[in-house]
């Protein structure tokens, strides 16, 4: 049971580059999301997902894209990357309903250069 | 969205008890009250959560106020490995069950 797996772990971008952050869960959970971390501060919600086919934006969707065509799977698009999305991004799953654990995976150190 | 408010900061001495407050005045009935640390360089850990009634497990204590605006989660014996960030956060059914992060609580241990 690998729990919330992301890839890669580091990765440096040039401005204008695309890129895919992996994150696969092998929990059968339904409930996913992107979080971003900027130095200092708490986690921002970028986007989440209550079940395959299903997407939703969070607070800073701007400038990313998700989908989720498998329960496990909810890759995170990097679309033209800016200096600003320089972060550490976190991916998340948890089972239905309000009242349970959130799995977090180590994180993805993205630096855009 | 509902928020809640923490210190900044906390200090604590090693092996002495701790108590992390966190008000949420705007708390609806189904919101969940969650607790979460995140160590340096790592991935936010589940500490504990509740809904009405104190909870205890291995890890901490959690105490909701009776009105259920405020909550504390209790560290009996602070270590040296409990400093982290403690993030207190509602997660309710008309977000979507997201969890929103506020800035949390930097709880530093000195030996």
């Amino acid at each position: 049971n690998a729990g919330v797996t992301q890839t890669p772990k580091f990765q440096v971008l040039k401005t204008g580059q695309s890129m895919t952050l992996q994150c696969a869960q092998d929990m059968n959970h339904e409930y996913m999301s992107w979080y971003r971390q900027d130095p200092g501060m708490g986690l921002r919600l970028i986007h989440y997902s209550v079940g395959a086919g299903i997407t939703d934006q969070g607070e800073v969707p701007n400038g990313y894209n998700v989908s989720r065509s498998t329960t496990e799977d909810f890759p995170l698009r990097l679309l033209s990357a800016a200096p600003s999305q320089t972060s550490v991004y976190f991916c998340a799953s948890s089972p239905p309903g309000t009242g349970n654990t959130i799995y977090f995976g180590e994180g993805s150190w993205l630096t855009v250069v | 969205d509902a928020k809640t408010t923490q210190p900044n900061s906390m200090e604590s001495n090693e092996e002495e008890p701790v108590h992390l407050p966190c008000n949420h005045s705007t708390i609806s009935g189904t919101d969940y009250i969650h607790w979460y640390r995140q160590l340096p360089s790592q991935g936010p850990e589940y500490v504990i959560h509740g809904l009405t009634s104190n909870v205890n497990n291995r890890m901490a204590s959690l105490a909701i106020a009776e009105d259920r605006k405020s909550s504390t989660l209790i560290l009996h014996r602070a270590t040296l490995r409990d400093a982290a960030v403690y993030y207190c956060i509602l997660r309710g059914y008309n977000q979507g069950g997201k969890l929103i992060f506020g800035q949390g609580t930097e709880l530093s241990v000195k030996p």
